[in-house]
């Protein structure tokens, strides 16, 4: 099975911090996303990623970049946080052949204070 | 532009009732069709897909769906509900051409409550 791996399913960060949010898959996906659900809202797409080093802004990549150094591993970055990213964060993978469907992550949801 | 539409934002039903979740799609080309559902605190788990052929599709957990081009609709249904359905479900269609390769675009989602 595809598995997703987010590193924190709780976090609580300070206005103005520095925040990373690790995702990792092991099924040796090319095409890795990252989005953010409110509620009411959805999911909607903040950056994705075709393959290592590359990548693409969504719908709302304002205050946030990412980062992929290695193909199992796509980062969201946020520079300077601020207390409207508080949300849910889910990643998910994608073998790009064909139309093969998303696979994520549990999420992670973070806090701003 | 793609967009996907799930009009309904709550719905109740008993256990043991049919069920439908209603879906409304627009894409320009040959639309690939999805719906996942996620328990609270979780993540997305795929139910069913549609890419082609046999417009009714068959997924996990009993659940169905039928692709009708004509109406745009991509509905969920299940015959009958388990309180372990009670979730939030999501529609998506996926665009795959160009520099959209692999993305989807999500409804709001529908959040489903079962009685007992």
């Amino acid at each position: 099975d595809v598995k997703v791996t987010q590193s924190s399913r709780y976090l609580v960060k300070r206005t103005g911090e520095k925040v990373f949010l690790e995702c990792v898959q092991d099924m040796d996906h090319e095409n890795m996303f990252w989005y953010r659900q409110d509620p009411g809202l959805g999911l909607r797409l903040i950056y994705f990623s075709y393959d290592v080093k590359m990548k693409e802004k969504g719908d709302i990549p304002e205050g946030y970049s990412v980062s992929r150094e290695k193909k199992e591993r796509f980062s969201l970055i946020l520079e300077s946080a601020s207390t409207n990213q508080t949300s849910m964060y889910l990643c998910a993978s994608r073998a790009q052949s064909s139309y093969n469907e998303q696979f994520f992550g549990p999420g992670t949801r973070l806090t701003v204070l | 532009a793609q967009s996907v539409t799930q009009p309904d934002i709550h719905i109740t039903v008993s256990e043991g009732a049919s069920l439908e979740l209603r879906c409304n799609y627009s894409y320009g080309a040959t639309p690939y069709l999805f719906w996942y559902v996620q328990s609270p605190g979780q993540g997305l788990q795929l139910l069913l897909k549609y890419f082609s052929g046999d417009t009714l599709v068959q997924g996990i957990k009993g659940f169905e769906a039928e692709f009708k081009r004509s109406q745009s609709s991509f509905n969920l249904r299940k015959p009958s509900v388990h309180w372990s359905d009670a979730a939030e479900y999501f529609c998506a269609v996926g665009a795959f051409g160009g520099s959209t390769l692999g993305r989807l675009y999500f409804g709001r989602g529908t959040q489903l409550t079962v009685w007992p």
